[in-house]
């Protein structure tokens, strides 16, 4: 079973499009967490929340939009794609205090 | 804020060999520490933690980390390393208000 599951996995899209990623957990965690990481490799936390309420909001244009209906799913929608968006983007989830965070397998988003 | 830094962006050895990633921590209090591991395509994998107690530290895939607080490093070593070890280790610190703060990436290549 696939603890924490991200859809799609690779994204392709044009400049100024609208686009959303999904994820899943299914490890009863509390807390759940979007990361970018760039095209060097480096991570960056984005967003984190818990029990549905957004908790850490990190300096991330406001075209990006979290959105959590339950504690078990936590979406990425992106507005006017840019091309300095493209990246691959982490979904985790962990119990807040405890850790350590899982991750999915990351969606690879590309603007053209 | 706290922050961690990885002083070598590649590490090279032969199979068999000891394998060291270095790691060193910057908090303003009880440092709890990570490592995670990246293979190509994938997302992170938790290695081992420190929050507190012994400072040798066990973990996953016959990994260990040594906790040293005078010199605030918290190195990662294999004493055999495998070829299957080569990927993409980051070293991480947990900040006050339960965000991880990554460090750059450290690629070790395992050679046969």
């Amino acid at each position: 079973d696939t603890a924490v599951s991200q859809t799609p996995k690779y994204l392709v899209t044009q400049m100024g499009n609208d686009k959303s990623i999904k994820c899943e957990q299914n490890l009863g965690h509390d807390t759940m967490y979007w990361y970018k990481q760039d095209s060097k490799k480096f991570l960056k936390i984005m967003f984190s929340y818990n029990n549905k309420e957004l908790i850490i909001n990190e300096t991330v244009p406001n075209r990006f939009s979290p959105k959590s209906p339950d504690k078990a799913h936590l979406n990425l929608h992106i507005n006017s794609l840019e091309l300095g968006d493209s990246a691959v983007y982490f979904c985790a989830s962990g119990d807040i205090a405890n850790q350590p965070q899982h991750f999915g397998d990351g969606t690879r988003l590309s603007i053209l | 804020a706290q922050s961690v830094a990885q002083p070598e962006d590649q590490v090279n050895v032969a199979e068999g060999n000891p394998l060291t990633v270095k790691c060193t921590y910057s908090v303003s209090g009880n440092p709890y520490l990570f490592w995670y591991v990246q293979y190509p395509n994938r997302g992170l994998q938790f290695l081992l933690k420190y929050i507190t107690g012994d400072n040798l530290v066990k973990g996953s895939y016959g990994f260990e980390a040594e906790f040293n607080k005078s010199q605030t490093s918290f190195h990662l070593k294999k004493p055999s390393a495998l070829v299957s070890d080569s990927a993409l280790y980051f070293c991480a610190v947990r900040d006050d208000d339960y965000k991880l703060s990554f460090g750059a990436g450290t690629t070790v290549t395992v050679r046969a």
